[in-house]
């Protein structure tokens, strides 16, 4: 079963610090894997984009990292900033699924970051 | 450029009854989705379309109905509320293509802002 996995639930980090969060995936055969970011009472809004043939891509201070082979990929905030404070949801679009392209989403990780 | 926008806001229904939920994006994209989202859960395709005039089933349709008569906008209808549809629901777009050979490519996925329904 087509499955996206993140890790922790939840996370609290003090302004300034950096913090990694993590996706792992099930979903075959592999489109692409995306990042959102979902502020509290908003719709996700798109960090960044890998394909399986991408291994890192940055988006200011957010670094997405894909390992296709053991199927996980991360998202490395730096000097992070209160506003950074959201939900990040990991997306995995699979290459087949009809036209919908087997979109399958994380149930996100709660990052708060305190002053 | 407004992006996707989404009326109203907030919603409480009684059960029974049926209302629609309004999605407009003026990117010309090809590609709009319906999800929901439950508290503390994914978020789950009701129903999606690839352009005007075609419509299909997602995860979750049952309940649901949708039209896209026109490429701007995408109408979600309720037709017998119930408390199980109690949730946020958020309509996206995105412009998607063929690939020579990777079947459909998918670009980013633009969202609104979202509709906050209880069904009481």
């Amino acid at each position: 079963k087509n499955q996206v996995e993140q890790s922790p639930q939840s996370l609290i980090i003090l302004e300034g610090k950096n913090c990694t969060l993590q996706c792992n995936y099930t979903v075959s055969p592999f489109s692409n894997l995306r990042w959102y970011k979902q502020d509290t009472g908003r719709g996700p809004v798109s960090l960044t984009i890998m394909t399986f043939s991408e291994n890192t891509k940055s988006n200011g201070r957010y670094t997405a990292t894909l390992d296709a082979d053991t199927k996980q990929s991360s998202l490395h905030i730096t000097a992070s900033q209160l506003s950074d404070s959201a939900s990040y949801i990991c997306v995995v679009s699979g290459i087949y699924g009809g036209s919908q392209g087997n979109l399958i989403f994380g149930k996100g990780t709660k990052l708060s970051v305190k002053p | 450029n407004a992006g996707v926008t989404q009326t109203p806001k907030f919603r409480i229904l009684k059960i029974g009854q049926s209302m629609t939920l309004q999605c407009a994006q003026d990117m010309n994209h090809n590609y709009m989705y319906w999800y929901r989202q439950d508290p503390g859960m994914g978020l789950k395709l009701i129903y999606y379309s690839v352009g005007a005039g075609i419509t299909d089933k997602g995860e979750v349709p049952n309940g649901y109905n949708v039209s896209r008569s026109t490429t701007e906008d995408f109408p979600l209808r309720l037709e017998l509320a119930a408390p199980s549809q109690t949730s946020v629901y958020f309509c996206a777009s995105s412009y998607s293509t063929r690939g020579l050979t990777s079947g459909v490519r998918r670009e980013a996925q633009y969202f609104g802002p979202g509709t906050r329904l209880t069904v009481l």
